[in-house]
């Protein structure tokens, strides 16, 4: 199975600001997602991001506050736009090679 | 994607198999099941997937019935970092899957 790093592992960050999240893949895979866990929650996708085009949004979410970037096969990022305290969330990344993989997720806690 | 019913939470006792259910009665003939888990803090982890037939791997055993509205996921031996968040999700193998997350059943292995 694909190995899935992320980056930061957590961060703490001011209301207001945007953190951008890194995921990398050891292997080229064409589906890559990005998922939110609300505390206490279950995983919500927040959209598939697309390899030369931009990201498809699941509804709830906007490109404007979680811009996609894919540049490649093997690299996403997520940004956390004018990021309020509830945006505190573990955000992951994953991707579709006979299954769905997942990332260990960054921990974000908005002040 | 079919709609899962899991209970909240179960105990098993180390060393004891663990038996978690999963009711999916609106299962359509293309949907498999798949099952995830998510211990503490952790990216969620696949653990086993199928379509009608049971399945077993190093993790897992998948008993899916006849009629194919329910599973059982046994875990034969369970130890305490078995203690997880154990999700059933229902999906249409295949690209561009989406993985739809309930809230799935907090299994705790008691000592």
């Amino acid at each position: 199975s694909a190995v899935i790093s992320q980056k930061p592992s957590r961060d703490i960050c001011q209301r207001g600001t945007s953190l951008t999240i890194q995921c990398q893949v050891d292997s080229q895979v064409t589906m890559m997602f990005w998922y939110r866990q609300q505390p206490g929650q279950s995983l919500t996708l927040i959209a598939t991001a697309n390899q030369g085009s931009e990201a498809t949004y699941e509804s709830g979410f906007v490109i404007d506050k979680f811009p996609i970037s894919r540049p490649n096969l093997t690299f996403s990022t997520l940004t956390v736009s004018n990021m309020s305290p509830e945006d505190s969330s573990i955000y992951l990344c994953s991707v579709e090679e006979e299954t769905q993989y997942f990332g260990p997720g960054t921990r974000l806690l908005v002040l | 994607d079919a709609k899962t019913t899991q209970p909240t939470s179960m105990d098993c006792a180390e060393g004891r198999a663990a038996n978690l259910p999963c009711n999916h009665s609106t299962i359509s003939g293309n949907e498999y099941v798949y099952w995830y888990r998510q211990i503490h803090s952790q990216g969620p982890q696949y653990i086993i997937h199928g379509l009608k037939n049971n399945e077993t791997n190093e993790m897992a055993s998948l008993i899916i019935t006849e009629d194919r509205k329910s599973s059982t996921l046994i875990l034969p031996h369970a130890t305490l970092r078995d203690t997880a968040v154990y999700y059933c999700i229902v999906s249409e193998s295949g690209s561009a899957r989406q993985l739809t997350f309930g809230s799935g059943t907090q299994l705790t292995v008691l000592p």
